[in-house]
C-alpha cells in the first residue's frame, strides 16, 4: 500500500513570485507520480507525470516537478505564478504492481495567488 | 471531442434511499474509474472498469457498486444512503487500463444526503 503527504494545505503567494508545492510519498514498490489541478467546480486536470527517465518533468502552464527517489519526493514548482493559477493541486501515485489506473491522492494544497 | 460527461450534476437524497450516477467517457476511451471526494477524506478511489470488467476496487462497503456497458458508459450505484455518503463523485476515463495512463476527469456529481 502507498500513501501521499502534501505538506502544506494552503500556500498563499503573490502574483509573479515563484512557488513550490511539496509532495512526499511512501510505497514498498516503485511508483508512477502525478500532479493534478482542480479549478473551482471542475474535475481534475493532469499537469504532469513521471513514469521513468529524466527526474525533471515539465508540464502544462509552466509547471515542472522533480522526482527524488532517495527523499521519496515529487515537489511541484513554477517560477512565476499568475492569478489564474489559483486552484487546488493534488499529488498522486500509482504503483507498478497494480494492473490498472488506481491512484492514491494526497490531501491537496490550495494555492492562493494574490495580486 | 466532448469531454467526460457526468449526470446529474447535483443530486439530493434522503437517508436510506438509493442513487445511480452516470458517466459517459470520452469517445474511444475504454477505461472508466470512479473517485469520491470529501473535505474530510479527500479523494478516494472507488473502482475501475475496462471492457465491462471491474479491474480494481477501493476500500468501500458493498453498498457501493458499479458497472460498465458495452459502449464504455458506466454507472455507479449507492444503496441505503448514509449521511456520510455526501460527496462529490468524480468519474475519469482513459484510453485503456495501462499503468501511468492520463486520466480525464468529469466535473462530477455533487450528492447531498439529508
Amino acid at each position: 500500500a502507498q500513501s501521499v503527504t502534501q505538506l502544506d494545505s494552503q500556500v498563499p503567494v503573490f502574483e509573479e513570485a515563484p512557488v513550490e508545492l511539496r509532495c512526499n510519498y511512501s510505497s514498498s514498490v516503485s511508483v508512477y507520480l502525478f500532479w493534478y489541478v482542480q479549478y473551482p467546480n471542475q474535475g481534475l486536470q493532469l499537469l504532469l507525470k513521471y513514469l521513468s527517465g529524466s527526474t525533471l518533468v515539465k508540464g502544462i502552464n509552466g509547471f515542472e516537478a522533480e522526482f527524488n527517489k532517495s527523499q521519496t519526493s515529487f515537489h511541484l514548482r513554477k517560477p512565476s505564478v499568475h492569478i489564474s493559477d489559483t486552484a487546488e493541486y493534488f499529488c498522486a501515485v500509482s504503483d507498478w504492481d497494480n494492473a490498472g489506473n488506481m491512484l492514491t491522492f494526497g490531501g491537496g494544497t490550495r494555492l492562493m495567488v494574490k495580486p | 471531442k466532448a469531454g467526460v460527461t457526468q449526470t446529474p450534476r447535483y443530486l439530493i437524497k434522503t437517508r436510506g434511499q438509493q442513487v445511480t450516477l452516470s458517466c459517459s467517457p470520452i469517445s474511444g476511451h475504454r477505461s472508466v474509474s470512479w473517485y469520491q471526494q470529501t473535505p474530510g477524506q479527500g479523494l478516494q478511489f472507488l473502482f475501475e472498469y475496462f471492457s465491462e470488467t471491474q479491474r480494481n476496487k477501493g476500500n468501500f462497503p458493498g453498498r457501493f457498486s458499479g458497472r460498465q456497458f458495452s459502449n464504455s458508459r458506466s454507472e455507479m450505484n449507492v444503496s441505503t444512503l448514509e449521511l456520510g455518503d455526501s460527496a462529490l463523485y468524480l468519474c475519469a476515463s482513459s484510453l485503456g487500463p495501462a499503468r501511468g495512463e492520463k486520466l480525464f476527469f468529469g466535473s462530477g456529481t455533487q450528492l447531498s444526503v439529508l
